[in-house]
């Protein structure tokens, strides 16, 4: 069965640094997203991406977070300078129509530590 | 606009029967059913569209009440492998987004 695949599986870097999350959706989606989840919480919506648009983003989503599709397959998420509290674990998601009534399909995810 | 699961965590033993609720005090068009295992990914378990729905997979089943704005998933005779956390996602009219709840942790015991 087609996945969603991260890179890295874990990222450690200093705080005020770039990080850039990788993902590679499953090829014949069209809806893409971004959550994260800090250790032991709920899973929050970070960016809904489709038509190599952002269609929506959260308050967390700041000037500090972009998103790109660069090539057509691949999806990045890019944190200019990490702060502390941006450690956690960053889900990347696909969809192959809209939300209402198809699955998000998950990647193993990307664990952030920001030292 | 975050939905709000109940209970927060639940220990059963095997072989019994569980329900969570996901409330929203908004207007939902849709509802998603995931559950988490410790360290991994969430992983989709079942869809509601309308009001009233239904859905059932194995022993698991979920409905809908789009009146009251909530959904319940059931889980009956459950087995180990359900223990995880628990999640409903809840889309709203006009948003492109699902808006995970709170979460409920189901520990089941031999």
């Amino acid at each position: 069965e087609p996945e969603v695949t991260q890179t890295p599986s874990h990222q450690v870097t200093q705080m005020g640094q770039e990080v850039i999350l990788r993902c590679v959706p499953i090829s014949n989606h069209l809806y893409f997203y971004w959550y994260r989840q800090i250790l032991g919480q709920k899973v929050e919506f970070l960016v809904s991406f489709y038509n190599n648009e952002i269609s929506e983003k959260s308050e967390i989503f700041d000037d500090q977070f972009s998103v790109e599709r660069p090539d057509g397959s691949n999806f990045t998420l890019k944190i200019r300078s990490t702060k502390l509290e941006d450690s956690a674990m960053y889900f990347c998601a696909s969809q192959v129509r809209a939300i209402y009534d198809s699955p998000l399909h998950f990647g193993n995810g990307t664990r952030l530590t920001v030292t | 606009q975050q939905p709000v699961q109940s209970p927060q965590a639940v220990i059963l033993r095997e072989g019994e029967d569980a329900v969570i609720n996901c409330s929203s005090s908004k207007a939902l068009y849709s509802v998603h059913w995931y559950r988490q295992k410790h360290g991994e990914a969430p992983v989709f378990l079942m869809i509601l569209l309308k009001g009233g729905e239904q859905k059932g997979h194995e022993k698991i089943s979920a409905s809908f009440n789009e009146k009251k704005q909530q959904s319940s998933l059931y889980l009956t005779a459950s087995q180990l492998s359900y223990s995880g956390t628990y999640f409903c996602g809840t889309e709203m009219y006009g948003n492109e987004k699902l808006t995970f709840g709170t979460g409920t942790r189901l520990t089941i015991i031999p």
